[in-house]
């Protein structure tokens, strides 16, 4: 069965620490993992598209990592601000004839001063 | 701002009635999605649309149904409306070959 797990649930840090988010995915065939941002109440925001082939991948103080041979995917978030605060979304597309997005149910992050 | 537009923002209604959602996607993109997201649960795809025709559904209700028009814009009916279907519908256009979807500002339903 095709399925996206984040870990943690929630997360809180304080301004400016480092964190890191887990995605691991059970999806065949593969096709890309994504990152999304989504702020309360607003629509997601693209933070990286990752292809089989790429290994890390960065947007800003935003760095995604994939690894297809264990089909886990980390977000590094780096001196983190305020305005991190959100959900954190992983989404893995599903390549073939039966293409479709497999979302995950996201990461909680609060950023407190 | 994604360049995707929804409207209304707020919607407010009761139970049993109709509402129809509208979104307007990204100049120059052919492919709408749909999306509900229930308070604190993750998206749950409803529908795509590419160049006015249906690509793929997914958990959409037979209450729920869609078009996209031959402007490209789309349209979401929800009807016999129940409390449950409050939620945030989101819509999303993608660019021809990219697969990165933009989302709107989604619009708010209330059943009451």
């Amino acid at each position: 069965k095709n399925q996206v797990e984040q870990s943690p649930q929630s997360l809180i840090i304080l301004e400016g620490k480092n964190c890191t988010l887990q995605c691991n995915y059970t999806v065949s065939p593969f096709s890309n993992l994504r990152w999304y941002k989504q702020d309360t109440g607003r629509g997601p925001v693209s933070l990286t598209i990752m292809t089989f082939s790429e290994n890390t991948k960065s947007n800003g103080r935003y760095t995604a990592t994939l690894d297809a041979d264990t089909k886990q995917s980390s977000l590094h978030i780096t001196a983190s601000q305020l305005s991190d605060s959100a959900s954190y979304i992983c989404v893995v597309s599903v390549s073939g004839n039966n293409r479709k997005l497999i979302w995950g149910l996201g990461t909680s992050l609060a950023v407190n001063p | 701002d994604s360049g995707v537009t929804q409207t209304p923002k707020h919607l407010i209604t009761a139970t049993g009635q109709r509402v129809t959602l509208r979104c307007s996607p990204r100049s120059g993109d052919l492919s709408v999605y749909w999306y509900q997201q229930s308070l604190d649960q993750g998206l749950q795809f409803l529908i795509q649309y590419y160049n006015g025709e249906e690509r793929a559904k997914g958990n959409i209700l037979e209450r729920f149904s869609a078009q996209q028009f031959p402007d490209l814009h789309s349209e979401l009916n929800l009807s016999s409306l129940e409390l449950g279907d409050s939620a945030l519908y989101f819509c999303a256009s993608s660019p021809l070959g990219s697969g990165e979807l933009f989302f709107g500002e989604g619009s708010r339903l209330t059943v009451l």
